[in-house]
């Protein structure tokens, strides 16, 4: 079974530029999580989609980040504009339940210039 | 609010030795706790969790860990530790049947050395 995956690996770009993420859980997962680690400190939740409705959105930063996941399957989440301070490891996970395990991807590296 | 504390950013421990990670939390009603890993340029990986029953709790690669409620604690060991168990080790914490949005330590790095 193959785990969760998202895209790009790695990306560089400048202040005020736009970048999307994408994540694909893991199949049949109906939750999908993402969350950031920014300068090194705690990883911090971001959001929270049951199949492609927002549960919990609380975590979200400012209006620069988007956050779909239409059909409910893959989601993506746009930054738009970058600013330096979103540098960070972007994960992305699913569960099955709201209350099972969450599984993790290998996280998106993004780097604002 | 819920948060978790590891105090230790690193921990140094020569291979064969026993490893302990430390984990405390902070949470109101029953917590759900989790350990995860990550191994370099790789993602988080599942260890192991404490929803209920059994302090003890097993997971992959030989870890375990002891839930105390009195200590609010939840410190991960592993008896023998391996070189290949050098890594980032995360742990995180949530309110049972409150949601399911992690709270997160800030990482214990583990250095284990031949």
């Amino acid at each position: 079974e193959a785990g969760v995956t998202q895209f790009p690996s790695h990306s560089v770009i400048e202040k005020g530029q736009t970048v999307t993420l994408r994540c694909d859980p893991i199949s049949g997962h109906d939750n999908l999580y993402w969350y950031r680690r920014v300068m090194g400190k705690e990883i911090k939740f971001l959001l929270h989609f049951v199949k492609e409705s927002k549960q919990d959105e609380s975590g979200m930063p400012n209006n620069r980040f988007l956050a779909e996941r239409t059909g409910g399957t893959y989601s993506t989440l746009k930054v738009q504009p970058a600013e330096l301070e979103d540098s960070g490891v972007y994960f992305c996970a699913s569960s099955q339940g709201i209350q099972e395990t969450q599984y993790f991807g290998p996280g998106t590296r993004l780097l604002v210039l | 609010a819920q948060s978790v504390a590891q105090p230790e950013d690193q921990v140094n421990v020569a291979e064969g030795n026993p490893l302990t990670v430390k984990c405390t939390y902070s949470v109101s009603g029953n917590p759900y706790l989790f350990w995860y890993v990550q191994y370099p340029n790789r993602g988080l990986q599942f260890l192991l969790k404490y929803i209920t029953g059994d302090n003890l709790v097993k997971g992959s690669y030989g870890f375990e860990a002891e839930f105390n409620k009195s200590q609010t604690s939840f410190h991960l060991k592993k008896p023998s530790a391996l070189v290949s168990d050098s890594a980032l080790y995360f742990c995180a914490v949530r309110k049972q049947a409150a949601g399911n949005k992690l709270t997160f330590g800030g990482g214990t790095r583990v250095l284990v050395k031949p």
